[in-house]
């Protein structure tokens, strides 16, 4: 089984500011990684497929970036909507399909 | 526009059973893998069980296996989740979730999920 691991577990950010997020696969796993956004109370949101694309509808300050094992997620400038928290999860190799166990966003 | 309602959770025994269903619509839903994943409280999200697009390939979580059953109605566009033997780490929120192709891929949509209690 692949674990992912991310950090940091808790991110403290002012809005405007730029939040980077990690995400370490125990081994390679391409680019097969997806970011997911999610609020309490809502359906998880996927922001981010193939490591690096975007998803419909997703704003552009949100990226992806690595392959391998390393892997971030970068917001580049927080609003007020973006404070939740953020899975990521591989498909390379499975089952069983694995998250990490999630990065919280909250305000500064 | 793609929607996956959950239903069919609520407060069960340890040792008890439930089945979870997940209505889709919006899409061709015999065309897609399927997922279901939790949430205990307090956790992150954890894989449960996947099922082909046609049924006829099943996958779980070592933690699941031999206690759920995955399956999936095509001609009424539901997914269901069959839980027995339930424990106490077995309470969550369930998601249904949509593959993003007919394969397994990544998830590309997600429903509201609906709360299992396990409790005596």
């Amino acid at each position: 089984e692949i674990v992912m691991t991310q950090s940091p577990a808790t991110l403290s950010v002012s809005p405007g500011e730029r939040a980077t997020l990690s995400c370490r696969a125990s081994q390679s796993i391409s680019s097969d990684l997806a970011w997911y956004q999610h609020k309490p109370g809502q359906a998880p949101r996927l922001l981010i497929y193939g490591a690096s694309t975007r998803a419909t509808g997703i704003p552009a300050r949100f990226s992806g970036s690595g392959s391998g094992t390393e892997f971030t997620l970068t917001i580049s400038s927080l609003q007020s909507e973006d404070f939740a928290v953020y899975y990521c999860q591989q498909y390379n190799n499975w089952p069983p399909w694995t998250f990490g166990q999630g990065t919280k966003v909250e305000i500064k | 526009e793609v929607q996956l309602v959950e239903s069919g959770g609520g407060l069960v025994q340890p040792g008890g059973s439930l089945r979870l269903s997940c209505a889709a619509s919006g899409f061709t839903f015999s065309s897609y893998a399927m997922h279901w994943v939790r949430q205990a409280p307090g956790k992150g999200l954890e894989y449960v069980s996947s099922i082909s697009f046609d049924g006829t390939s099943t996958y779980y979580a070592d933690s699941v296996k031999g206690r759920f059953t995955i399956s999936r109605d095509n001609s009424k566009h539901t997914l269901f989740l069959q839980m027995a033997s339930l424990r106490v780490e077995d309470m969550a929120v369930y998601y249904c979730a949509r593959d993003r192709s007919y394969g397994y891929e990544w998830i590309d949509y997600w429903g509201q999920g609906t709360l299992v209690t396990v409790s005596s």
